[in-house]
């Protein structure tokens, strides 16, 4: 148990369909991260909110709307997707965005696939 | 353009030996590197990490070594066991921010 709870563990989705990603955290931290992990691939950053404030788009597709009503949740919108957006989505939290040597907390993930 | 990177994909080791993975990145700016530990249906969690102003780390039987002139890090656990097995993913970050760049990862097979 690492403090980060992701919601729903499966997603399966049409390419015309709208959901939603919930993340919570519950070790105080004021930073939340959304990675993307795609099959042999490296996880990528998509965005950070640092005490609810984006900080970091990593360049991804509008129709991934992330969002931060507070430090413990963040939600990822989901609406129109391909099927090459089917992968694991992870949240993670960290203390603070700007503090160096701070290692990531981990969710369980959401296993999202796109038919 | 992939700053961390992870090769030989797959390891398999015997139970009590030792497994020894490795880790090369290309941005100079890392100061911070950390180990991350994978299962299977769950997230990845943080076993060990390194500043670069360290060349060795050890946590029982989990070491990390840096070397900075090579821009390569290894991690060595000793003695292998069944509970092991897993896909361990290597990152660093460099001054300023979380941003942690992740190489594809590692997977151990530990034998009993």
């Amino acid at each position: 148990e690492t403090g980060v709870t992701q919601t729903p563990r499966h997603l399966v989705m049409g390419m015309t369909n709208k959901k939603s990603l919930k993340c919570e955290q519950h070790l105080g931290h004021n930073a939340m991260y959304w990675y993307k992990q795609s099959a042999k691939k490296p996880l990528e950053l998509m965005f950070v909110y640092n005490f609810k404030e984006q900080t970091e788009n990593n360049s991804v597709p509008s129709r991934f709307s992330p969002e931060c009503p507070n430090s413990s949740h963040l939600f990822l919108h989901l609406h129109t997707l391909q099927p090459e957006d089917s992968a694991l989505y992870l949240c993670a939290s960290s203390r603070d965005w700007r503090a160096t040597n701070e290692k990531l907390f981990f969710g369980s993930g959401t296993q999202l696939s796109v038919l | 353009d992939q700053q961390v990177k992870q090769n030989s994909p797959s390891l398999s080791v015997q139970e009590g030996r030792i497994s020894i993975l490795n880790c090369d990145y290309t941005n100079s700016m890392f100061d911070y590197f950390l180990w991350y530990k994978k299962y299977p249906a769950e997230g990845p969690t943080f076993l060990i990490s390194i500043s670069s102003i360290k060349d060795k780390n050890e946590d029982g039987r989990f070491t990390v070594f840096l070397n900075k002139s090579a821009k390569h890090l290894s991690l060595h656990i000793v003695p292998s066991q069944p509970g092991d097995s897993a896909v361990y993913f290597c990152a660093a970050s460099a001054k300023g921010n979380n941003r942690l760049a992740f190489g594809k990862g590692n997977q151990v097979v530990v034998i009993p």
